[in-house]
């Protein structure tokens, strides 16, 4: 069954640096997002991408964070000057395969992000 | 805004029924889906109700009343592998379906 593969498992970055977060979602969907979940704590929505463009970002998603797919197949997540409350599993999700993104989506095994 | 409640922990025997309930107040609803999450692991998902009733998929099955804001997520012949957070997630129609989720309920199947 294909999969949603992300990458690296674990990332440790010191505060202050930039890191970037790679996802590859399942070939043939047509929406991406990213999602995070801060230890303990409920999965967030953070943005949503479609069509080579962010269709909606919650209010986490500030100007320290940006999306890109760079080429067919990946889709990163950068987080600029990392804080301490950045440490978290982020995981990427990708669904419609059909063009319809009433379907559920499915995620990937996550990027758990470790600030110093 | 959003709100989704869920039981924060529920236990139960191998081989019981268990039914793990879900209440939502959201501006929009295209959709509950449940997920199932190991510790430290990806949400996987487990079922999908769009309309009102009961979605069958093998040992898990899901209900779904909107007009009450109500979901639960029954498992049969509950195994010890079932021990894991089950996530209720509501898929608002605030634009490209984005997932909000509920804390989820870690359930704890004891022999």
């Amino acid at each position: 069954e294909p999969e949603v593969t992300q990458t690296p498992s674990h990332q440790v970055t010191q505060m202050g640096q930039e890191v970037i977060l790679r996802c590859v979602p399942i070939s043939n969907h047509l929406y991406f997002y990213w999602y995070r979940q801060i230890l303990g704590q409920k999965v967030e929505f953070l943005v949503s991408f479609y069509n080579n463009e962010i269709s909606e970002k919650s209010e986490i998603f500030d100007d320290q964070f940006s999306v890109e797919r760079p080429d067919g197949s990946n889709f990163t997540l950068k987080i600029r000057s990392t804080k301490l409350e950045d440490s978290a599993m982020y995981f990427c999700a990708s669904n419609g395969d059909d063009g319809n993104s009433n379907q559920p989506q499915h995620f990937g095994d996550g990027t758990r992000l470790s600030i110093l | 805004g959003q709100n989704i409640d869920q039981p924060t922990e529920m236990t139960a025997t191998e081989g019981a029924i268990v039914q793990i309930n879900c209440t939502y107040q959201t501006s929009g609803f295209n959709g509950l889906f449940w997920y199932q999450q190991h510790a430290g692991e990806a949400p996987t998902f487990l079922s999908y109700n769009v309309l009102d009733g009961l979605e069958e998929k093998g040992r898990f099955s899901s209900f779904l009343s909107r007009s009450k804001g109500y979901s639960y997520l029954l498992l049969k012949e509950l195994q010890m592998k079932d021990s894991a957070s089950y996530l209720c997630a509501v898929m608002a129609n605030t634009g490209f379906q984005k997932l909000v989720f509920g804390t989820g309920t870690r359930l704890l199947v004891s022999p």
